[in-house]
């Protein structure tokens, strides 16, 4: 049972490019979620899905889609990469929405 | 004004002694709430769920005030290892939105 597992675990993107961040689980939970960590400002929600084919925004949402296709995978994709999106990228899962397994993060840098 | 603040600290406390902190929110509809830990350059964890009559688990016991809106956390007999942040983490009935606190750390030292 791995849990919640993120890749990469590092990146680094020029102002512009795109790519995805994975996040997939392994406990079946329905409810999954990513969130953004900046210094003295707490995890922010970008987006959410209640279960398979189900997405909706969180605080922070501008500039990231995400799909979930299936139960188990949440990507995140960021569209056009830019410098105020250098953070660390957290992906959660959770059966009820309340208590949050995370994934160990991915740590992401835009130059 | 942000929905859940807390005090950041540090809080730097010798190995054995207590420590406690408080976190406020915003919302009076707020309906539950819980203290993650979270390691240096690591993922949050769940350390506790709070309860409306208070409670306790081992060493740490986390109270709930609705009337002026504050949860706190305290540590008895500090432990090296409890060196984190603790994240204070509120949400709201029928919603799946969890608001996060920025975090307060703790520093046991020897």
């Amino acid at each position: 049972n791995a849990g919640v597992t993120q890749t990469p675990k590092f990146q680094v993107l020029k102002t512009g490019q795109s790519m995805t961040l994975q996040c997939a689980q392994d406990m079946n939970h329905e409810y999954m979620s990513w969130y953004r960590q900046d210094p003295g400002m707490g995890l922010r929600l970008i987006h959410y899905s209640v279960g398979a084919g189900i997405t909706d925004q969180g605080e922070v949402p501008n500039g990231y889609n995400v799909s979930r296709s299936t139960t188990e995978d949440f990507p995140l994709r960021l569209l056009s990469a830019a410098p105020s999106q250098t953070s660390v990228y957290f992906c959660a899962s959770s059966p009820s929405g309340n208590e949050q397994y995370f994934g160990p993060g991915t740590r992401l840098t835009v130059t | 004004r942000k929905e859940v603040e807390q005090d950041p600290g540090p809080f730097n406390v010798p190995e054995g002694a207590t420590v406690a902190f408080n976190c406020t929110y915003s919302n009076s509809a707020s309906q539950s709430f819980f203290w993650y830990r979270q390691d240096c350059r690591k993922e949050p964890k769940l350390l506790m769920s709070v309860y409306s009559s208070g409670n306790e688990d081992g060493r740490f016991t986390a109270q709930l005030n609705r009337a002026s809106q504050y949860i706190s956390l305290l540590i008895r007999d500090s432990k090296l290892s409890d060196s984190a942040t603790y994240l204070c983490v509120v949400t709201w009935a029928n919603d799946y939105k969890l608001s996060f606190g920025a975090g307060t750390t703790v520093t046991v030292r020897a």
